[in-house]
């Protein structure tokens, strides 16, 4: 079944760190992967998507992410994490086929300490 | 300017009330969609329509009625609410109706709480 994995609930980092936050899918054709940011009450901005064009992606706020066809994977990274950053990242995937319907991961709660 | 808008943001009401949840959106998109976040936040598409007409419907009770007057305004209206029902719904909206690339934008939610 096509599904999409974010490895760790909760991830803590120290400001200045490097952010890593995982997710893989399942799927035997490659599919459209997005990463969003959710802010306390508030709804979900797009960070950066995975349009085929271009395995390395980079988004807004100094992210981004690669996509690895061999492990399934579009981990999302960034190389110094700020206090601001602190928020919920959801990975989603669209599959090939169909209609245009997002499937999110469970989400990865970010949190970032001085 | 807003792009996607919801309308009330927060709503609290009791078992067995009708309510409705408005959405707007000015980025001239041809379709929208419901998703509604639970208390883990996990999100979950409820509904898509493509230019007023229903394209995704997944296993949603039948109290959910999403209605979409245009192709600019798509509404849920929840008959008979339950405690289960208390979650963030989302109105989202995009360009084009068939899997792509083309990202979902966002509204900022509307939290219910059925008491």
């Amino acid at each position: 079944a096509q599904s999409v994995t974010q490895l760790g609930s909760h991830v803590s980092v120290s400001e200045g760190a490097l952010v890593l936050l995982r997710c893989n899918y399942s799927s035997s054709v490659p599919p459209y992967l997005f990463w969003y940011v959710q802010y306390p009450n508030q709804g979900l901005q797009l960070l950066l998507k995975y349009t085929s064009a271009a395995t390395l992606v980079k988004g807004i706020n100094g992210f981004e992410a690669e996509f690895k066809k061999s492990e399934t994977s579009f981990h999302l990274t960034k190389p110094s994490a700020h206090m601001s950053d602190a928020a919920e990242y959801f990975c989603a995937v669209k599959f090939s086929g169909g209609y245009n319907k997002l499937i999110f991961g469970a989400g990865t709660r970010l949190a970032v300490h001085p | 300017d807003t792009a996607v808008s919801q309308t009330p943001k927060y709503l609290v009401t009791q078992m067995g009330n009708d309510k409705s949840i408005k959405c707007e959106q000015n980025l001239g998109h041809d379709t929208m969609y419901w998703y509604k976040q639970d208390s883990k936040k996990f999100l979950k598409i409820m509904f898509s329509y493509n230019n007023k007409e229903l394209i995704i419907n997944e296993t949603v009770p039948n109290r959910f009625s999403p209605k979409s007057p245009d192709k600019a305004h798509l509404n849920l209206h929840i008959n008979s609410l339950e405690l289960g029902d208390s979650a963030v719904y989302f109105c989202a909206s995009s360009q084009g109706r068939v899997a792509g690339a083309s990202e979902q934008y966002f509204g900022p939610g509307t939290r219910l709480t059925v008491t």
